[in-house]
């Protein structure tokens, strides 16, 4: 059965404090593992697809890489603003199958 | 990168009512999808909406309770048939070009069935 896992449920950051988010999937058919991010009230915003285990991403503070069974969400130096729940997706055939998410806090 | 816009944003319904929710996207798409995201938890397939053709249906959802429309390739709808309170969630529509592309989502609709 096609399930995608989400570690941790919560991440509580110091500003600053550098971090890892794990996505660890089990899909037939992978087209490509997606990374989102979901403010409270708003939908999901597209940070990253990843099509092909070795493959690394970034954008400003996020960086994500792919394995044959996992994703990674690196957080560094984070900010405030960085606050969020984030989102991991497997695309199996064309629809996404969805982690249940980390929600991530930074304080000052 | 493609512009989901749905509305209603929000509604609180009266149980055994049906909601339409629409979503329009600023450019053709192939593919639109619509998702529950149920309090606390995160995105479910509904449906996969094809243009002028039935939807396509995942495990636990029937097209007699969450009929869907798609005319065209810039519009959808979802209806949410004889409320209860457990349809009570935020509605997603989503939008890609095609498989290997980025799939966009719109703001969402938050409904509360009372």
């Amino acid at each position: 059965e096609d399930q995608v896992t989400q570690s941790p449920e919560a991440l509580r950051l110091q500003e600053g404090e550098s971090s890892s988010l794990n996505c660890s999937y089990t899909v037939s058919g992978l087209r490509g593992l997606f990374w989102y991010r979901q403010d409270p009230g708003k939908g999901p915003e597209f940070l990253f697809t990843l099509y092909s285990a070795g493959e690394e991403k970034e954008k400003e503070r996020l960086k994500a890489t792919l394995t044959k069974k996992e994703s990674f969400l690196h957080i560094t130096a984070p900010k405030p603003e960085d606050s969020a729940t984030y989102l991991c997706a497997a695309d199996s055939w064309g629809k996404l199958q969805f982690g249940a998410g980390t929600q991530v806090v930074v304080t000052p | 990168s493609a512009v989901i816009s749905q509305k209603p944003s929000r509604d609180i319904c009266q149980r055994g009512t049906s909601l339409t929710i629409q979503c329009q996207v600023d450019s053709q798409v192939t593919m639109m999808f619509w998702y529950r995201q149920q309090p606390g938890q995160s995105l479910t397939l509904i449906a996969t909406a094809n243009q002028g053709s039935e939807a396509t249906y995942e495990s636990g959802f029937v097209i007699d309770k969450f009929p869907i429309s798609r005319p065209n390739l810039t519009f959808s709808t979802l209806t949410v048939s004889n409320m209860s309170p457990e349809d009570s969630s935020i509605y997603l529509c989503s939008a890609r070009d095609r498989v290997n592309t980025e799939a966009f989502f719109g703001q969402g609709t938050r409904l509360t069935v009372v």
